[in-house]
């Protein structure tokens, strides 16, 4: 089976624009989160999405958005960037079968700088 | 809320060294523990998990054993190589609240030296 992917896996934006990264999860997996790491802060949750539908959501502005289609493809939206939203963005994916105790299959991630 | 401590880093190693690094957890319930593994320039490679308490999880020669009464998940490995050179995430995931929720340490950069 193919691994979750990411696309792009680079972008370059300046403050204020917006973009969307997009992550296909492995086949068959139903749920899909995003992480954002920084040198900073680590590894920190952004949402997860099952089924089209979000399930929980961490601890950032709103600017931060995402969705989830019928085939399980996910995308996330950063509007109005700001330079502390550079970071590597990472996709994860999970069958949703057994919760809680499901390996979470992560993809190579984005690299977002914004100048 | 829950939270998951790591040793800080770096950690220097010769070849064929005994490996050790630290992380205990806070969390309500019975939560799944895992270690994760990221490469330079990679995404995280899940390394092992443990699902309840005294789970030994193991792969690649790495272990790390669910230890409730300690809420510590070590993760060791009997002789390191150059190849394993990369950063270790502790993490967490509580279903109770019905999310795939990981939480993660701030990850221990091992480097080992020929």
């Amino acid at each position: 089976k193919a691994g979750v992917t990411q696309t792009p896996r680079y972008l370059i934006k300046t403050r204020g624009q917006q973009v969307t990264l997009s992550c296909s999860p492995i086949s068959g997996h139903r749920s899909v989160s995003w992480y954002q790491q920084t040198p900073g802060q680590g590894l920190q949750f952004l949402f997860e999405y099952f089924s089209e539908t979000q399930r929980n959501k961490g601890n950032f502005p709103g600017r931060f958005s995402g969705r989830q289609f019928s085939n399980s493809r996910s995308e996330m939206n950063v509007s109005t960037l700001e330079l502390g939203d550079s970071a590597l963005y990472l996709c994860a994916s999970t069958p949703g079968i057994s919760e809680g105790t499901d390996t979470q299959y992560f993809g190579p991630g984005t690299r977002l700088t914004v100048l | 809320g829950d939270s998951v401590t790591q040793m800080e880093g770096p950690v220097t190693l010769s070849e064929e060294a005994f490996l050790t690094i630290n992380c205990t957890y806070t969390a309500t319930g019975y939560p799944s523990l895992f270690w994760y593994v990221q490469y330079p320039g990679e995404g995280l490679q899940l390394l092992l998990k443990a699902t309840k308490a005294d789970d030994k999880g193991s792969n690649k020669g790495f272990e790390a054993t669910y230890r409730k009464e300690t809420t510590s998940f070590h993760l060791e490995k009997g002789s390191v190589q150059v190849s394993d050179s990369a950063v270790y995430f502790c993490a967490l995931l509580n279903y109770g609240g019905a999310t795939n929720k990981l939480i993660f340490g701030t990850g221990t950069l091992l480097a080992v030296q020929p």
